[in-house]
């Protein structure tokens, strides 16, 4: 595709609940990364690809949540137990490769709603 | 990753330069200069980055200055369109590769 896409667009789950986030990255990009947004915050980084693997996970708040690319494309970011503070917008970029000189693309993000 | 330094906001009359500043005074030798917007309720969109040389394309100028230890990001007409959250971030090259994202400036453009 053009750009990267992610899925659903909005989710609203209720509290002890699992969810599946889901990232398409633009075609060739071999680079991804997850971050959240909390309401008026600026970006937390969750967990970034190279490829299939996942060479730093530190960004990841909680072992509730765990990550995985398959195919150096879509990945899933799942949230297991969900929780009111989970609730943020969870964005995706995608970059060529994973360096300093790359550019990432983002997202329009997953809204997540935690009742 | 170095930090960095913004103002938290600024505004700009609709048709003038818009001029963002950034400290990045801990900035080391390969690490890039990258600058971001977020139109609300919209995933960052990138604008602009560097390493020593100032930088331009369609959408900004980049300043860095001689030392490096600090950058501008001109926006040479804003628009009303322009007003958003500006994200000034430097990413090492090695390592994480994680772009820490700090809190921006959100620059509002008025009329």
């Amino acid at each position: 595709g053009a750009g990267v896409s992610q899925s659903p667009s909005n989710k609203v789950t209720e509290k002890g609940k699992d969810v599946e986030l889901r990232c398409d990255p633009i075609s060739g990009h071999t680079a991804l990364y997850w971050y959240r947004q909390s309401l008026g915050q600026g970006l937390e980084f969750l967990i970034y690809f190279q490829g299939n693997s996942a060479p730093d996970k530190s960004g990841l708040p909680s072992d509730r949540f765990s990550a995985e690319r398959t195919g150096g494309s879509v990945s899933t970011l799942t949230i297991q137990r969900t929780q009111q503070e989970d609730s943020a917008v969870y964005l995706c970029a995608s970059s060529l490769v994973a360096g300093g000189g790359d550019t990432q693309y983002f997202g329009p993000g997953t809204r997540l709603t935690v009742l | 990753d170095a930090k960095t330094t913004q103002p938290p906001s600024m505004d700009c009359a609709e048709g003038r330069a818009a001029n963002l500043p950034c400290n990045h005074s801990t900035i080391s030798g390969n690490e890039y200069v990258y600058w971001y917007r977020q139109i609300h309720s919209q995933g960052p969109q990138y604008i602009i980055h560097g390493l020593k040389n100032n930088e331009t394309n369609e959408m900004a100028s980049l300043i860095i200055t001689e030392d490096r230890k600090s950058s501008t990001l001109i926006l040479p007409h804003a628009t009303l369109r322009d007003t958003a959250v500006y994200y000034c971030i430097v990413r090492e090259d090695t390592g994480g590769f994680k772009t820490i994202f700090g809190a921006g400036t959100r620059l509002f453009v008025k009329a």
